[in-house]
């Protein structure tokens, strides 16, 4: 499979605890973005890079969120000391040069915090 | 602030009718947008794009056309099938500044056999 893959899939965690995701881009796509999505809602944009540089965060991603892509290939996104609102899915897109449009999203984690 | 919306949350057609999903969006300095298909359990899928200086464009069964006049979407599918049943997204875009998209709400598209 070469689209985007996300790992976990699904994660239950409990309030408080920190919480950790992976996205594998395609692998020559040079822009990684993460985008969170709640039930019924559009994605909403979290953060971007441009190989290893965060370009862009947006004022959804508070203190406790923290996003890298170490090496320009894969990242994570860390949600510390998880709220009942972080529930959502986690999506990962990339894409290669040309318009911000042509992203390819993975298939989400999405996290339960009970 | 910038927001992209959806006139209808729910549109239900026969197979093979044609269907028209609209959007409207309020950010004028936006240049470009995207229709995206969403799948239960999957994540969004790219469909169509059109930039601010074209009117309408077609792909492969699909059109989307934009009237700048009154910041307004609409995307056409035609011969609509069972496999087109999926939640719809438009998204824009100000190409200068920023490559995030901001995405509407959606539209619920259910295709009757």
């Amino acid at each position: 499979d070469t689209g985007v893959s996300q790992d976990p899939r699904h994660k239950i965690t409990k309030r408080g605890q920190n919480v950790t995701f992976r996205c594998d881009p395609i692998s020559e796509h040079n822009r990684l973005y993460w985008y969170r999505q709640t039930l019924g809602q559009g994605p909403e944009f979290l953060t971007y890079f441009q190989n290893e540089a965060q370009l862009e965060k947006s004022r959804l991603l508070s203190d406790r969120f923290s996003a890298e892509r170490p090496k320009g290939s894969f990242s994570t996104l860390e949600i510390q000391r998880t709220e009942q609102g972080d529930s959502a899915m986690y999506l990962c897109a990339s894409s290669l040069g040309g318009g911000p449009g042509e992203q390819y999203f993975g298939p989400g984690t999405r996290l339960t915090v009970t | 602030g910038e927001s992209v919306g959806l006139h209808l949350p729910t549109l239900s057609v026969q197979e093979g009718d044609n269907s028209i999903i609209n959007c409207a969006y309020s950010n004028s300095a936006s240049d470009y947008f995207i229709w995206y298909k969403q799948e239960s359990g999957k994540g969004p899928q790219f469909i169509i794009d059109i930039r601010s200086n074209m009117d309408k464009r077609q792909g492969q069964r699909v059109t989307v056309l934009l009237n700048k006049t009154v910041k307004h979407l609409s995307l056409q599918i035609a011969a609509t099938q069972p496999g087109d049943s999926a939640v719809y997204f438009c998204a824009e875009n100000i190409s200068d500044s920023s490559y995030k998209l901001i995405f509407g709400s959606g539209t619920r598209l259910l295709v009757r056999p």
